[in-house]
């Protein structure tokens, strides 16, 4: 089946800049989509999500921006503080008047996101 | 702020054995999921329940799994055989709507199959 992926399974960032962290999918069915949080040993925790009818949403200190035209997705992280670091991963699915609803959400393999002090 | 709760945390078991996995879900959500994680991987579709039968399921969940919400709270997933390669984070996640941020997961189970 189709899949989401990452391009990096590392990202180390100094504390205080921004991040991006990005991800390209293969589905282009899927019209909604996910960004968690995985912090060691917790379940993923939703950070912020998008439907494909929108380029760009904002969060407090996070942006998603999609790019349908090349499937791509990027969460940007704003002033990046040691509470941030965990692995990031993206996910996708299909909004419910599409077909989806109850369909598992597909994810993507994780950018392990570094603090540096 | 409400919150999907797995028990136990952690399961050693034998192969060959039996495990239930355990989970209450947020009590207004109507959609139910297993995912797994082997350690260091992605996480990873099994099953979705709604309306007390199973919605979908992945080339995963094969024979050897079930699902069941046996009352009104809990919801499981069974591994009626243990593999060595079952070992894995599982994760229990519910939803209102089937999508959106009230999509919640777990904190998991860390299943270990000797």
């Amino acid at each position: 089946g189709e899949s989401v992926g990452l391009h990096l399974p590392t990202l180390s960032v100094q504390e205080g800049d921004n991040s991006i962290i990005n991800c390209a999918y293969s589905n282009s069915a899927s019209d909604y989509f996910i960004w968690y949080k995985q912090e060691s040993g917790k379940g993923p925790q939703f950070i912020i999500d998008i439907r494909s009818n929108m380029d760009k949403r904002q969060g407090q200190r996070v942006t998603v921006l999609l790019n349908k035209t090349v499937k791509h997705l990027s969460l940007q992280i704003a002033a990046t503080q040691p509470g941030d670091s965990a692995v990031y991963f993206c996910a996708e699915n299909l909004l419910p008047d599409s077909g989806g609803g109850a369909d598992g959400l597909t994810f993507g393999k994780g950018t392990h996101l570094i603090i540096q002090p | 702020e409400p919150e999907v709760t797995q028990t136990p945390s952690h399961q050693v078991t034998q192969m060959g054995q039996e495990v239930i996995l355990r989970c209450v879900p947020i009590s207004n959500h109507l959609y139910f999921y297993w995912y797994r994680q082997i350690l260091g991987q992605k996480v990873e579709f099994l099953v979705s329940f709604y309306n007390n039968e199973i919605s979908e399921k992945s080339e995963i969940f094969d024979d050897q799994f079930s699902v069941e919400r046996p009352d009104g709270s809990n919801f499981t997933l069974k591994i009626r055989s243990t593999k060595l390669e079952d070992s894995a984070m599982y994760f229990c996640a519910s939803s209102e709507a089937g999508w959106g941020n009230g999509y919640t997961f777990g904190s998991g189970t860390r299943l270990t199959v000797v």
